[in-house]
């Protein structure tokens, strides 16, 4: 039980549709960083937000946007989905003074068809 | 970029061996993180380290950060069936966003 939680667990699109995905954090965290998992590989980093700011990003294009709430929520947008989208999408949360101690969500399961 | 690469990439074991395996890296980490991810679940923190050197234990688990500071080791002793999944080192980049290594995944027979 790491207190981080996600919905949906599962989800299906269609190609070109857009998609929101839901994190709720550790209560006190700050910090809350989405990562895309392809099958067979390991999370790759999408962005981080610190205090509802956006603080960091990885490889991926501008249709991944995301949001952070005061109340330790936060949300990850995918516009113009395509199959490659498909991926298990983790969210993740720390306290950022206590450098890199990232709890996980159950994570959301993706599929673009 | 800075890249964490995992050693082996699988393991076939039988239940109460001892496993051994190793997270690499080119440049330098501050931190390293042991994670392990059951199929269709989040990857769940099993121990952190923040020194070199530094040896740490979190039951039959047992991880070094190497002296380098360019890897770090974990080790499970005395195998068991629920020790099945796939294993992450993990640590943070020069700014400060969490890379992960490739995996390790492991099998256990009974």
């Amino acid at each position: 039980e790491t207190g981080v939680t996600q919905s949906p667990t599962h989800l299906i699109k269609t190609r070109g549709q857009q998609v929101t995905l839901r994190c709720s954090s550790q209560s006190g965290h700050n910090t809350v960083s989405w990562y895309q998992q392809a099958l067979g590989q390991g999370p790759q980093f999408i962005f981080q937000y610190y205090r509802e700011e956006e603080n960091g990003r990885g490889n991926f294009p501008p249709r991944f946007s995301g949001l952070q709430f005061p109340n330790y929520s936060s949300e990850l947008n995918v516009n113009a989905l395509e199959l490659d989208d498909s991926a298990l999408y983790l969210c993740a949360s720390r306290w950022q003074g206590k450098d890199t101690e990232a709890f996980f969500g159950q994570g959301t399961r993706l599929t673009v068809v | 970029g800075q890249q964490l690469n995992q050693s082996p990439q699988s393991m076939f074991i039988q239940e109460g061996e001892d496993v051994s395996m190793n997270c690499t890296s080119s440049s330098i980490f501050n931190t390293w993180l042991w994670y392990k991810q059951d199929p269709g679940e989040g990857p769940v923190l099993l121990i952190a380290l923040y020194k070199a050197g530094e040896l740490t234990s979190n039951g039959r688990l047992t991880a070094q950060f190497g002296i380098t500071r360019k890897d770090s080791f974990l080790n499970i002793s005395a195998s068991i069936p629920s020790d099945v999944g796939i294993y992450f080192c993990a640590g943070p980049s020069n700014t400060d966003k969490l890379i992960f290594g490739t995996g390790t995944r492991l099998q256990v027979f009974p």
